[in-house]
């Protein structure tokens, strides 16, 4: 079975700051996706990022870095230079067949 | 930018009624999904659906769901005997292509349904 664990609930940080949220994956399967989605105030799933789990090369887009580790089953998403709208709850989420998602993070970003 | 859409953005309903929730997938798309969550938590999936049939559906998806797609357009969630706790905001999405995990979902931006 596939499970995503999400462990922090809610971060807060203030503008400016970098942060980073953890993402642990769970699968016996050696093909697989990682994936983070991005839910903002008004509901919407907004996909951010794919993953195949046979490529581990870190990726960077803008603010946005990636850091996928095999080794830790572990696939952290950082935003650097946070902003106020980058408020959102962060989804990652697994799939093999279906996708899975993790509980989700809550970041507030403050100004 | 192709979008799916759902129908109706919210709905209220009385406990024991029969809803039901509709979705127009991206038209080149072969894959359609329904995902619930519930409020402040997570995303969960309920079934996926490819050529007229039920692919995989989760524990969440009971007798008391159906899916359809009636006209080739529309993907449609029925929700029998409503309760209380399928209060809860619905997302239908859809995805092309035949690698079941790689390809990207796209969601629609859901149906809210309040039980009462």
């Amino acid at each position: 079975a596939q499970k995503v664990t999400q462990a922090q609930t809610e971060i807060s940080v203030v503008e400016k700051e970098d942060v980073t949220l953890d993402c642990v994956y769970e699968t016996r399967d050696t093909t697989y996706y990682l994936f983070w989605y991005k839910q903002p105030p008004s509901g919407e799933l907004v996909f951010l990022i794919r993953r195949n789990s046979f490529d581990e090369q870190n990726e960077i887009s803008g603010r946005y870095s990636w850091n996928f580790q095999k080794s830790t089953s572990s696939f952290n998403f950082t935003i650097t230079a946070s902003q106020v709208v980058d408020s959102a709850v962060y989804f990652c989420a697994l799939s093999v067949t279906a996708l899975i998602f993790g509980k989700g993070t809550t970041l507030s970003v403050s100004s | 930018e192709p979008e799916v859409t759902q129908t109706p953005s919210h709905q209220v309903t009385q406990m024991g009624q029969e809803v039901i929730l509709r979705c127009v997938p991206i038209s080149n798309h072969l894959y359609f999904y329904w995902y619930r969550q519930i409020l402040g938590q997570k995303v969960e999936f309920l079934v996926s659906f490819y050529n007229n049939e039920i692919s995989e559906k989760s524990e969440i998806f009971d007798d008391q769901f159906s899916v359809e797609r009636p006209d080739g357009s529309n993907f449609t969630l029925k929700i029998r005997s409503t309760k209380l706790e399928d209060s809860a905001m619905y997302f239908c999405a859809s995805r092309a292509g035949r690698s079941s995990g790689a390809n990207v979902l796209t969601f629609g931006a859901g149906s809210r349904l309040t039980v009462l």
